[in-house]
């Protein structure tokens, strides 16, 4: 079965320092790929999503995502942390045909002034 | 444009008591439904999906339901809430497959006591 796994449940930067969350897929077929993010009692909104093509995807806020087929990871970055991005991030994953999507378990970025 | 609407934002319940939670989706017709739950410190956990109406699909076995009356309407139920039952719970929309985007409600926060 498909999981996603994303390493560290918290990640802490300095405002101004570059922002990479994690995130590993386990299919051996090339998933569709999504990072979300929650702020405080929000619903989650999306970030960027990688499905056919170009394997750097570019985001809202800044943020971009690579799509490694041979590392199996679609890792979030970001070159400069503001503290506007202190949230939760959530990286999902699903198949062509598929109606859910199988989501990692969150990472809070916290942001140090 | 299409939105998304739940009620209620908050809700305070003692153990045992009915759940009703409410979504409702406007500007589009025949989207795909989602319940997923938050529970403290912990990821998203899908409910329940629904791909039209009467047509639902349970992913985890608990003591809540779910319902679609109308097209763009998807109710969570319980008979008798548990302590366990509280979390935030976000209701969620696409168009299509999962591999389309999920939009997302602004939760409701359900704290039983």
């Amino acid at each position: 079965a498909q999981s996603v796994t994303q390493l560290g449940s918290h990640v802490s930067v300095s405002e101004g320092a570059l922002v990479l969350l994690r995130c590993n897929y386990s299919s051996s077929v090339p998933p569709y790929l999504f990072w979300y993010v929650q702020y405080p009692n929000q619903g989650l909104q999306l970030l960027l999503k990688y499905t056919t093509g170009a394997t750097l995807v570019k985001g809202i806020n800044g943020f971009e995502a690579e799509f490694k087929k041979s590392e199996t990871s679609f890792h979030l970055t970001k070159p400069s942390a503001h503290m506007s991005d202190a949230a939760e991030y959530f990286c999902a994953v699903s198949e062509w045909n598929n109606y859910q999507l199988i989501w990692g378990a969150g990472t809070k970025l916290i942001i140090k002034p | 444009s299409q939105t998304i609407h739940q009620w209620p934002a908050t809700l305070v319940q003692p153990v045992g008591s009915p759940l009703s939670l409410e979504c409702t989706v406007e500007g589009t017709s025949n989207p795909n439904l989602y319940w997923y739950r938050q529970a403290a410190g912990r990821g998203l956990q899908l409910l329940f999906y629904s791909v039209g109406i009467g047509q639902i699909s349970s992913e985890v076995p608990q003591n809540l339901s779910a319902s679609r009356p109308q097209d763009r309407q998807f109710i969570l139920s319980s008979k008798k809430l548990l302590l366990s039952d509280s979390g935030f719970y976000l209701c969620a929309w696409t168009p299509g497959q999962a591999t389309d985007t999920q939009y997302f409600g602004p939760g409701t926060r359900l704290t039983v006591l």
